[in-house]
């Protein structure tokens, strides 16, 4: 059973420009979600996608983007970034009502840590 | 505002004892917990979980406590191992058994075992 990966694992950019960051989900899962986890902060929630349609957002404004694919790959995609948009941006796969012992339970990526000068 | 808090930075213990990490939640809505770890480098990794049904589930060396008129809960770890030493989540989710799994995180706690 292969894990979440993503990539790339660091990128830097300046501000003004746009980014797509990568991520393959966990075999069997079909819902991927985005945070964004800020120096000393816990994740924050970016949003979650099912089937390849957003299924709940977190308080990020509409230049972040995202998508999911019918293998249930995924981007997140940032315009106009920002400087605060430096972060590690974490990827969770996980399946959508699953029962049992690992109800709830996301997945993460190891992340992509985001500069942004 | 922090819906879910974990008051304690960092924490400091020596190997073969108990390890206890807080967390308090205020938000009424939260009805599923869950504890993180995380090693420099990687992602968050599940430790254990506990519905609001419950106010107690171990799993091995790992005990989460949940006190619902406090809104706290808390992971115990006996005995502490160095290998043990990571960043620990707190993450409270609505809504358990529903479509919606947005988790909500505390800052984290610094878990040091010293040998």
């Amino acid at each position: 059973e292969t894990g979440v990966t993503q990539s790339p694992t660091h990128l830097i950019k300046t501000r003004g420009q746009q980014v797509t960051l990568r991520c393959s989900s966990q075999s069997g899962h079909n819902t991927v979600s985005w945070y964004q986890q800020a120096l000393g902060q816990g994740p924050q929630f970016i949003f979650q996608y099912y089937r390849e349609e957003e299924n709940g957002r977190g308080n990020f404004p509409p230049r972040f983007s995202g998508l999911q694919f019918p293998n249930y790959s995924s981007e997140l995609n940032v315009n106009a970034l920002e400087l605060d948009d430096s972060a590690l941006y974490l990827c969770a796969s996980s399946l959508l009502n699953q029962r049992g012992p690992r109800l709830g339970v996301q997945y993460f990526g190891a992340g992509t840590r985001l500069s942004v000068l | 505002d922090q819906q879910v808090k974990q008051n304690s930075p960092s924490l400091s213990v020596q190997e073969g004892r108990i390890s206890i990490l807080n967390c308090d939640y205020t938000n009424s809505m939260f009805d599923y917990f869950l504890w993180y770890k995380k090693y420099p480098a990687e992602g968050p990794t599940f430790l254990i979980s506990i519905s609001s049904i419950k106010d107690k589930n171990e799993d091995g060396r790992f005990t989460v406590f949940l006190n619902k008129s406090a809104k706290h809960l808390s992971l115990h770890i006996v005995p502490s191992q160095p290998g043990d030493s990571a960043v620990y989540f707190c993450a409270a989710s609505p809504n358990s058994g529903g479509s919606n799994y947005k988790l909500t995180f505390g800052k984290g706690t610094l878990l040091t075992v010293n040998p």
